[in-house]
């Protein structure tokens, strides 16, 4: 059973204007969770992460907010870039390991 | 700093044959993880070692699946005999150590497989 689900195989936005790519999951004892980025033929890069007792990371242009009562995240580019096209992974750690989303397609149009 | 590397990028085989990943991990990195990853699936984890012991391989096939990590450094994951259904991705990641609050995992450029 998919413990982390992001149900938005892909989007498409605008240069400049925000993107916003979401992910839900369904463990409660999930401890902090990770957004990845993955171009063509390389591995997930690591992008941002959040502590499972905090509800905003921001880091640059990426910020991403956690509603835990909603067992769900959220990562915000602003402003979207063309080189922000890749495809973004949502992780959740539990039990020392990740358990990882099936990943949004991201296209920024310029 | 070095990243994650892998070795093959690319491997085509046939069935039946069997075929070998190699996994250096950052410099440093206690823990070694391989993933298998599907075309449109994220990745799920295969194996977990810290040092040269394997402390999670609930997920993999051991009839056919092998891993080790003899020196607590590099890494090999092994298949024999491959099916079709192990055409994927093989991924290696690595990360300073997995009891860490916050600790992040570091992913190579995986290998991938395709058995026909």
């Amino acid at each position: 059973d998919q413990q982390v689900k992001q149900n938005s195989p892909s989007l498409s936005v605008q240069e400049g204007r925000i993107s916003i790519l979401n992910c839900d999951y369904t463990n409660s004892m999930f401890d902090y969770f990770l957004w990845y980025k993955k171009y063509p033929a390389e591995g997930p890069t690591f992008l941002i992460s959040i502590s499972s007792i905090k509800d905003k990371n921001e880091d640059g242009r990426f910020t991403v907010f956690l509603n835990k009562s909603a067992k769900h995240l959220s990562l915000h580019i602003v402003p979207s870039q063309p080189g922000d096209s890749a495809v973004y992974f949502c992780a959740a750690h539990g039990a020392n390991n990740l358990f990882f989303g099936t990943g949004t397609r991201l296209t920024v149009i310029p | 700093e070095a990243g994650v590397v892998q070795s093959p990028r690319y491997k085509i085989i046939e069935k039946k044959q069997p075929v070998a990943f190699w996994c250096n991990p950052i410099s440093g990195h206690n823990t070694l993880y391989w993933y298998l990853q599907n075309l449109g699936q994220g990745p799920e984890l295969l194996i977990r070692y810290e040092n040269e012991e394997a402390v999670d391989d609930s997920q993999l096939p051991k009839d056919r699946f092998s891993a080790e990590r003899l020196k607590g450094v590099d890494s090999t994951l092994k298949i024999q005999p491959a099916e079709l259904g192990d055409s994927a991705v093989y991924l290696c990641a690595s990360s300073l150590d997995s009891d860490a609050p916050g600790d992040t995992q570091y992913f190579g450029p995986g290998t991938r497989l395709t058995v026909l």
